[in-house]
């Protein structure tokens, strides 16, 4: 079954701090991946994407994230974090190939919430 | 630069009370969502539409029906209310299978 993992739920971190939120997904053939954020209040907002090419991807706001095949995984990563990152993170994957409209959707993670103290 | 727009904003029904909820894009975006949003459950996914004029189930269908009369707007509705059905509704568009979506600011809907 197709399905998309985020390990941590709730990370607490200080300002400056690495960051690296896991994502890991199981979907059958070439998939799409993405991030979302979702401020506090607020709708989801893409951060990055990931369709081909360079597995390293670069998004807003010094966010990145690397697609390794073999693990199945698109980990975010941010070198220095902010207070304004404070938001909930959503991993998301989505089928390359379109069988008559019926996976016209994408599968989100369950979310990791990401507070950072000041 | 409206984008996708849901109204109404928040709503309080009694267990039975019927609604519908408005989803409306302007970006001649053919795909359009409907999603759940639940605390530690993330989003799931209940109707979608690849089309004007076409609907398909998602994860969570049940309880809910939708329509997409027009290629704009994508309606969702609640046949009888249930204190199940308490959540943040989102509505998305997005130009085809692959890409990215574009929310709307969501609809709380609390079922007493």
């Amino acid at each position: 079954a197709q399905s998309v993992s985020q390990h941590n739920h709730h990370v607490i971190l200080s300002e400056a701090a690495s960051l690296e939120l896991g994502c890991n997904y199981s979907y059958g053939g070439t998939v799409n991946l993405f991030w979302y954020v979702q401020y506090p209040g607020q709708h989801l907002q893409l951060l990055l994407k990931y369709f081909s090419g360079d597995p390293l991807v670069k998004g807003i706001k010094g966010f990145e994230a690397e697609f390794i095949k073999s693990k199945f995984s698109f980990n975010l990563r941010k070198p220095s974090v902010q207070w304004s990152d404070t938001a909930e993170y959503f991993c998301a994957a989505g089928a390359t190939l379109n069988y008559g409209g019926s996976q016209g959707n994408l599968i989100f993670g369950k979310g990791t919430k990401l507070s950072v103290k000041p | 630069n409206a984008g996708v727009t849901q109204t109404p904003k928040f709503r309080v029904l009694k267990t039975g009370q019927s609604m519908t909820l408005l989803c409306a894009q302007d970006m001649n975006h053919e795909y359009m969502y409907w999603y759940r949003q639940d605390p530690g459950m993330g989003l799931r996914l209940i109707h979608y539409s690849v089309g004007e004029g076409t609907t398909a189930k998602g994860e969570v269908p049940d309880g809910y029906n939708v329509s997409r009369l027009k290629k704009q707007n994508f309606l969702l509705g609640l046949e009888s209310a249930a204190p199940s059905q308490t959540s943040v509704y989102f509505c998305a568009s997005a130009v085809s299978y692959n890409s990215p979506l574009h929310f709307g600011n969501g609809t709380r809907l609390t079922v007493t």
